[in-house]
């Protein structure tokens, strides 16, 4: 069972624009919530998080959005650039159990078409 | 600068071999964590130290062990490789409960 879905394998965007990708979750003892970039041959990176907190977190031109009722988050890349084509990886963990085991979702692969 | 690092990064083996795949990072961080990459699968937890001489199992962990005798490495040991354990393995560190920096990954092909 699945607690961490990306349901999206891929998405396609054009330089410039908008890149949305979503995650869902399905333990309600998630409190904390990451996402990583990977590219091919190399280790995932993180790229930023939130605490149950708060509903939004900005970086630049990356910006996460939680939904606590929904239990889902997304993250937006304005404006996207050939740079950000990767693997993009959701992670939540529980902070509150003690513990720091992260669960990840199967990756959304991001195409930034120029 | 501090750094994660894995070695080999590529191994071919064969059924039934022990393999064992090293992990070293130098950020002295206390939680260490051993993952498998497969296609649809994401990254899963195999198993995972908090700390010297502290190891747990992770959610795919049968047919691998760890051992934790210093800060610095976790080795991740294949007791007898087999063809379903084929996949990319990759080492992370981190400190508390923040994020976890990743190694380069081990591609393992298990013949």
């Amino acid at each position: 069972d699945q607690q961490v879905k990306q349901n999206s394998p891929s998405l396609s965007v054009q330089e410039g624009r908008i890149s949305i990708l979503n995650c869902d979750y399905t333990n309600s003892m998630f409190d904390y919530f990451l996402w990583y970039k990977k590219y091919p041959a190399e280790g995932p990176t993180f790229l930023i998080s939130i605490s149950s907190i708060k509903d939004k977190n900005e970086d630049g031109r990356f910006t996460v959005f939680l939904n606590k009722s929904a239990k889902h988050l997304s993250l937006h890349i304005v404006p996207s650039q050939p740079g950000d084509s990767a693997v993009y990886f959701c992670a939540a963990s529980s902070r509150r159990s003690g513990g720091f085991k992260t669960i990840f979702g199967a990756g959304t692969r991001l195409f930034v078409k120029a | 600068d501090a750094e994660i690092t894995q070695s080999p990064r590529h191994k071919i083996t064969e059924t039934g071999r022990q393999v064992t795949l090293a992990c070293h990072q130098t950020w002295n961080h206390n939680n260490m964590f051993w993952y498998r990459q497969d296609l649809g699968h994401g990254l899963r937890l195999i198993h995972y130290s908090y700390g010297v001489q502290d190891t747990n199992k992770g959610e795919v962990s049968d047919g691998y062990s760890v051992s934790r005798s210093n800060t610095e490495d976790l080795p991740l040991t294949l007791e007898s490789a087999a063809s379903s354990q084929t996949s990319v393995y990759f080492c992370a560190s981190s400190e508390g409960d923040s994020e976890q920096f990743f190694g380069p990954g081990t591609r393992l092909t298990v013949l």
